[in-house]
């Protein structure tokens, strides 16, 4: 049993790149969310899902793109990445879209924007 | 609305002393509180959950957490400090308002043990 697996670990982009943050899950969670974590900002949510097919905005999703075509997946895509958007990424599961239903997360992906 | 703030941003200890973290919390309706760790370069792991049960919430590897409402507080604490607890806090709310599942995250404490 995996759990939430995110890929790549690290990665590093120029100015204007593109790029997919992968995000799989295997405990069959119906919620998925993407989140950002810069220093002293805790968590800040970017995007989540509430079951396959469907996607809504979180906190801050300017700048990044969503889909959820299975349950198990949920990647991120950063369309036109920016220095700002520099920051480690988690993504974040739960077995119920309920507010009650703890998150399971990912290891991370550190992302740098140069 | 939903909101949560953590008291301290470090708190410092030595190793067999007592731990405190404090996390005081806003919402309208009855609400969910967690407390999540994260050692270095990983992932969020769940502490413990308050769901309207118990208001003393036991977690793992010795924490535990007392919901006051009258104080609207969620203070994480354990008796005796290790080594190992040295890593980031987080306090996190969560309730019915808006009819999504948003949850609210504070900005974290950072625990250090001294030895």
């Amino acid at each position: 049993n995996a759990g939430v697996t995110q890929t790549p670990k690290f990665q590093v982009l120029k100015t204007g790149q593109s790029m997919t943050l992968q995000c799989a899950q295997d405990m069959n969670h119906e919620y998925m969310s993407w989140y950002r974590q810069d220093p002293g900002m805790g968590l800040r949510l970017i995007h989540y899902s509430v079951g396959a097919g469907i996607t809504d905005q979180g906190e801050v999703p300017n700048g990044y793109n969503v889909s959820r075509s299975t349950t198990e997946d949920f990647p991120l895509r950063l369309l036109s990445a920016a220095p700002s958007q520099t920051s480690v990424y988690f993504c974040a599961s739960s077995y119920r879209a309920a507010y009650n239903s703890p998150l399971h997360f990912g290891n991370g992906t550190r992302l740098t924007v140069t | 609305a939903q909101s949560v703030t953590q008291l301290d941003s470090h708190v410092s200890v030595s190793e067999g002393t007592p731990v405190l973290l404090r996390c005081n919390y806003s919402s309208s309706y009855s609400p969910s509180l967690f407390w999540y760790v994260q050692h270095p370069n990983k992932g969020l792991q769940l502490l413990l959950k308050y769901t309207s049960a118990a208001t003393l919430v036991k977690g793992i590897n010795g924490f535990e957490a007392e919901f006051k409402k009258s104080e609207t507080s969620f203070h994480l604490t354990k008796p005796s400090a290790h080594m190992s607890d040295a890593a980031e806090y987080f306090c996190v709310v969560s309730d019915r308002s808006g009819g999504s599942y948003i949850p609210t995250f504070g900005r974290g404490t950072s625990l250090i043990v001294h030895p």
